[in-house]
């Protein structure tokens, strides 16, 4: 069964906590993201990687740092989270040798910080 | 690099009407184009993949045409149904980097009986 699954779905945490999101796909897929949804912005791309320890920066990396050890999984941290990183963030995993990103997503994780 | 608009943000169409939503983007040689689809609460779902070869593709209920010279990718729905309502985003895959995409803003469509 192919899917792309998060952890955990809600989250509620206080400023200057730290934050892990977890992200797992049985596709083995090479390339994986992680997004953030904000309401009337789309999808902006947090972070992208290519392979294990295979790391770049998207369009928003501020205030994030990523960890992929193992290639099925991908974990998204927050260290001391602000307010403004209240957001649905979903991770997507596409196979690397496609010439085109067809992406797959996961059901998202619901990050509130107050 | 890449930037995707899409319009219009918030759409409300009465049952069995068409449903248009469009999308400009920037680079000239973007080739690969994405639809998808958001039910409530839920994750994205591919609806179609569009290749730059092709300007006319249909999918059940729904046809996404691309006008290369005026760099507009569009998703009509035709004889929408409440089933339909959802947040719509298209996608663009930049030349500049093929594992990217560049997404426009959303479109909540609501389909009302």
């Amino acid at each position: 069964d192919m899917k792309v699954t998060q952890m955990p779905r809600y989250l509620i945490k206080r400023m200057g906590e730290n934050v892990l999101l977890e992200c797992g796909q049985d596709m083995s897929h090479e390339t994986m993201y992680w997004y953030r949804q904000d309401p009337g912005l789309g999808l902006q791309l947090i972070y992208i990687s290519y392979d294990v320890d295979s790391n770049s920066e998207g369009d928003i990396p501020k205030g994030y740092r990523v960890s992929r050890k193992k290639r099925e999984h991908f974990s998204l941290i927050l260290d001391s989270a602000k307010t403004n990183q209240t957001s649905v963030y979903f991770c997507a995993s596409s196979l690397r040798d496609r010439n085109y990103a067809e992406q797959f997503f996961g059901p998202g994780t619901r990050l509130t910080v107050l | 690099g890449e930037q995707v608009e899409q319009r219009p943000p918030h759409l409300s169409v009465r049952e069995g009407d068409s449903a248009v939503i469009t999308c400009t983007y920037t680079d000239p040689n973007s080739y690969y184009f994405f639809w998808y689809k958001q039910e409530p609460g839920a994750s994205l779902q591919l609806l179609m993949k569009v290749f730059s070869s092709t300007e006319i593709n249909e999918g059940q209920g729904f046809t996404v045409l691309l006008n290369k010279k005026d760099k507009r990718l569009s998703l009509n729905l035709t004889a929408a149904h409440p089933g339909d309502s959802a947040a719509y985003f298209c996608a663009v895959s930049p030349s500049s980097s093929f594992s990217k995409l560049v997404f426009g803003q959303g479109t909540s469509l609501s389909v009302v009986p």
